[in-house]
């Protein structure tokens, strides 16, 4: 186990809703990303936050959003779900000194959206 | 377009037997290299990260090369096991004005078998 958590395991919507994905952080990193990984692909990468503040995008609209918060937890908001935003969500967690993305990131077992 | 090219895509050898997946990618500037193995359904676990400097890391049965000149790297799994049955997934990282950003290849899907 990786000591990273995430919220709810599986999660059905339907199109047009908007959805809120949950992850918790190892102990002691203060660094999370987030990745969409679609059936057979490898994941995709969506944002990181490095001490509560962005630190990279990947190709991913703005209705993908998200937040750190203080104890370094952190939220996947995802608004006007679209069909093709089913996926298995991932975060990872690190310990970036530099916010430059070198240290090991540990994934948590990820949330599977589904939308209808 | 920062890209990461896996090969094969798919791979069966039977337990015991030693087998090498390869990684090519085109993304600049190169930061880092990360090797991951993830189970079905499972997220990705780390196996290693190379650096520029590094030419060679070893993680028990697991050894990846990094050739950043042809930008190129392997990952060679030594007398395979069953639980090695998974995919396993470059990762290159790249440092730009927006932070950094990671690029996934698709994976070699290895499956071994008795």
């Amino acid at each position: 186990e990786t000591g990273v958590t995430q919220s709810p395991t599986h999660l059905i919507k339907t199109r047009g809703q908007q959805v809120t994905l949950r992850c918790s952080s190892q102990s002691g990193h203060n660094t999370v990303s987030w990745y969409q990984q679609a059936l057979g692909q490898g994941p995709q990468f969506i944002f990181q936050y490095y001490r509560e503040e962005e630190n990279g995008r990947g190709n991913f609209p703005p209705r993908f959003s998200g937040l750190q918060f203080p104890n370094y937890s952190s939220e996947l908001n995802v608004n006007a779900l679209e069909l093709d935003d089913s996926a298995l969500y991932l975060c990872a967690s690190s310990l970036e000194t530099r916010g430059w993305g070198a240290d090991t990131q540990y994934f948590g077992p990820g949330t599977r959206l589904t939308v209808l | 377009k920062n890209q990461v090219e896996q090969s094969p895509q798919s791979l069966i050898i039977l337990e015991g037997k030693n087998c090498t997946l390869q990684c090519n990618y085109t993304v600049s500037p190169f930061s880092n290299l990360r090797w991951y193995k993830q189970d079905t359904g499972r997220g990705p676990v780390s196996l290693t990260i190379m650096t520029f400097s590094e030419n060679t890391k070893s993680n028990g049965r697991y050894t990846a090369t990094l050739d950043a000149d042809t930008k190129q790297s392997s990952l060679h799994i030594t007398a395979s096991q069953l639980s090695d049955s998974a995919s396993y997934i470059c990762v290159v990282s790249a440092i730009t004005g927006g932070g950094n950003k990671l690029t996934f290849g698709t994976g070699t899907q290895l499956k071994v078998e008795l």
